[in-house]
């Protein structure tokens, strides 16, 4: 299965700052990959498909860049309400996998 | 719009079974390969199981490889996942997915 490395697995950040986080799958992908926001006992929320595009609703400070095995997901502006956890997700292959998570903590 | 809604979770004994099912709506179901992921608590998200569009590719994750069966009806749109043998281990919420979680999940619990 293809693996993806996430990092960092934590950060600390405050309001307004540039917050990245990145994905590095263990072979090409393409652009088969998706980020994901996770608030404590929610469902995971689509923020971007195909490593690039916005889902319908995700403010526009956050974007996704990236092709075949480096990917990033960037927050231009970090809001009160960013605070959460990020996962990757390539759908690549048939096994669906994941990125360990990156949790964004108030600083 | 896609939209992924999940059920039949709840709380079974060790060595208990289950049958989860997943309704689809807002794209042409019956042309998707279709996969079960599961988070259990505090834990990341585990890819479970797949099956091809038309059901005659199946594949597992070791872990329950034997013990569970993704199924799928395309007339009623839906798929399943039934669980047999459960144990502690497996308690998790469990998605449904096409490439991409969408739904709520249904929680899961196996005591011992």
């Amino acid at each position: 299965a293809i693996q993806l490395t996430q990092s960092p697995s934590s950060l600390s950040a405050s309001v307004g700052d540039r917050v990245t986080i990145t994905c590095r799958a263990s072979q090409g992908i393409a652009s088969a990959l998706a980020w994901y926001q996770q608030k404590p006992g929610q469902a995971p929320k689509v923020l971007i498909s195909d490593a690039s595009t916005l889902e319908s609703g995700v403010p526009s400070r956050f974007s996704g860049s990236g092709y075949g095995t480096d990917f990033t997901l960037t927050i231009s502006s970090l809001q009160p309400e960013d605070f959460a956890t990020y996962y990757c997700q390539q759908f690549d292959d048939n096994v669906l996998t994941f990125g360990g998570g990156t949790k964004v903590a108030i600083k | 719009q896609v939209q992924l809604v999940e059920s039949g979770g709840g709380v079974v004994q060790r060595g208990g079974s289950l049958r989860l099912s997943c309704a689809a709506s807002g794209f042409a179901f019956s042309t998707y390969a279709m996969q079960w992921v599961r988070q259990g608590p505090g834990k990341g998200l585990q890819w479970v199981a797949f099956i091809s569009f038309e059901g005659s590719n199946k594949f597992y994750e070791q872990s329950v490889e034997g013990r569970f069966t993704i199924s799928r009806d395309n007339s009623k749109n839906t798929l399943y996942l039934q669980m047999n043998s459960l144990r502690p281990d497996d308690t998790a919420i469990y998605y449904c997915a096409d490439n991409l979680i969408r739904g709520p999940g249904t929680p899961v619990t196996v005591s011992s």
